[in-house]
């Protein structure tokens, strides 16, 4: 069965870096191009970042521009996502989710949680 | 950028009645060489993930009730609920997936009335 699970989440302070990973299973992770969404405590969904099955394109949300950066192993069936200099505002849940091309699986979300 | 914006925000719905989300686009998510409306809908509870009840705008996902139905074509897009059970208590989001940046609408909260 698919299974993705993100880690790497937890309290951060501003300006600061975290990487959260996604381990996918179940599937042929190299054949399907990957996602990072997010949701801010009490708020809706937020699409963050795509990236192709094979690595060669990605793309962003204006808001995470510059800042984040989304890359995968294929040969680890994971994903990542770098997020530098850290923002108040990108506290959140960060999900990844599979693209078919619809978000037909989920993971279960990491929390980061950025304070000072 | 598409923009997806859904009505109402919130809504309550005694049980066994039917239950009806709208979702506009800014933009025709209806991609002309398939024919096909670019168009999901998820369902999320608290503490969890959202789970895909709808793709390309009326299609339901494996194991979603029959209850669950999606219309609409080009920028105009519903979600019904036939006849709300206690379990269908959640948000609901459309996104299109026409196009980057996915844009999801901000949300309804379905409650029993």
């Amino acid at each position: 069965q698919v299974q993705l699970v993100e880690s790497g989440g937890g309290v951060v302070q501003p300006g600061r870096s975290l990487r959260l990973s996604c381990v996918a299973s179940g599937f042929t992770f190299n054949t399907y191009p990957m996602h990072w969404v997010r949701q801010a405590p009490g708020k809706g969904l937020e699409w963050v970042a795509v990236m192709s099955a094979d690595g060669r394109d990605k793309f962003y949300a204006d808001p995470v521009k510059g800042r984040f950066t989304i890359s995968r192993d294929n040969s680890k069936n994971t994903l990542y996502l770098q997020m530098n200099s850290l923002r108040l505002e990108d506290t959140a849940v960060y999900f990844c989710a599979r693209d078919a091309p619809y978000h037909d699986y989920w993971g279960q979300g990491t929390l980061v949680t950025v304070s000072s | 950028d598409i923009v997806v914006t859904q009505s109402p925000d919130s809504l309550a719905v005694s049980l066994g009645e039917r239950a009806t989300v709208n979702c506009k686009s800014s933009q025709s998510v209806l991609y002309s060489s398939d024919n096909k409306n670019y168009l999901a809908w998820f369902q999320q509870k608290p503490g969890q993930p959202p789970r895909l009840l709808i793709y390309w705008a009326s299609t339901r996902a494996s194991g979603v009730p029959d209850r669950f139905s999606g219309s609409g074509s080009g920028t105009d897009f519903t979600l019904t609920i036939s006849s709300l059970q206690a379990e269908d208590v959640a948000v609901y989001y459309c996104q299109q997936y026409y196009s980057t940046p996915r844009a999801f609408g901000q949300g309804t909260k379905v409650e029993i009335k």
